[in-house]
């Protein structure tokens, strides 16, 4: 069965702090691997996009990673505007998104 | 330019009753996704979209679903006889050309209450 899991659910960290975001994938016909950000009220808004494993792209203080079986989303020195939820996805060859339940992340100032 | 919007952004109804959700893609986009988001839940797909194809309805969780898409623009979802189990934000994105590297722009969602 095609699934995404996302760990942990909910992490809280103090400004400053890094961390990762841990998401794995068993989806037949990879062809991408999606971060997108979630704040409260709002539609995902797109992050990266990972195709082959160690694949690595980096956007401000956020780096996402790909393996062959889980991608990492590395926060470093976040800040309290980070906070929000983050949501990963798997596309398939037909174009169709899988996606993980999200980690909620607080981030205390 | 105009992102992808959905109306309406809130809808509370009557268990049994029929409701019809919005979306409205960025324009010239030919590929549209409708979802699921239950509270604290991932995105479950629903509906695809792409051009003339016909649609992957594999999503849908029952025939009281159905979605189209008129002159390849504006998306309908609609719910009939809802059930309080079908609450939950409807989200719509769109793709410009519904190749994998495209990036998914989404809407603001609907978030639909059945009481």
């Amino acid at each position: 069965e095609d699934q995404v899991t996302q760990s942990p659910e909910a992490l809280r960290l103090q400004e400053g702090e890094s961390s990762s975001l841990n998401c794995s994938y068993t989806v037949s016909g990879l062809r991408g691997l999606f971060w997108y950000r979630q704040d409260p009220g709002k539609g995902p808004e797109f992050l990266f996009t990972l195709y082959s494993a160690g694949e690595e792209k980096e956007k401000e203080r956020l780096k996402a990673t790909l393996t062959k079986k889980e991608s990492f989303l590395h926060i470093t020195a976040p800040k309290p505007e980070d906070s929000a939820t983050y949501l990963c996805a798997a596309a398939n060859n037909f174009n169709k998104f899988y996606f993980g339940s999200g980690t909620k992340l607080n981030v205390k100032p | 330019g105009a992102g992808v919007s959905q109306s309406p952004s809130n809808k509370v109804t009557e268990k049994g009753k029929d409701v019809e959700l919005r979306c409205d893609p960025i324009s010239g986009h030919t590929a549209l996704y409708w979802y699921r988001q239950s509270l604290g839940q991932g995105l479950e797909f629903l509906i695809y979209f792409q051009g003339n194809s016909a649609p992957d309805k594999s999503g849908l969780p029952s025939d009281r679903f159905s979605a189209e898409r008129t002159g390849g623009s504006v998306s309908t979802l609609t719910i009939q006889r809802t059930q309080q189990e079908d609450s939950a934000v409807y989200l719509c994105a769109s793709q410009a050309g519904g190749r994998v590297d495209e990036t998914q722009y989404f809407g603001p969602g609907t978030r639909l209450l059945v009481l």
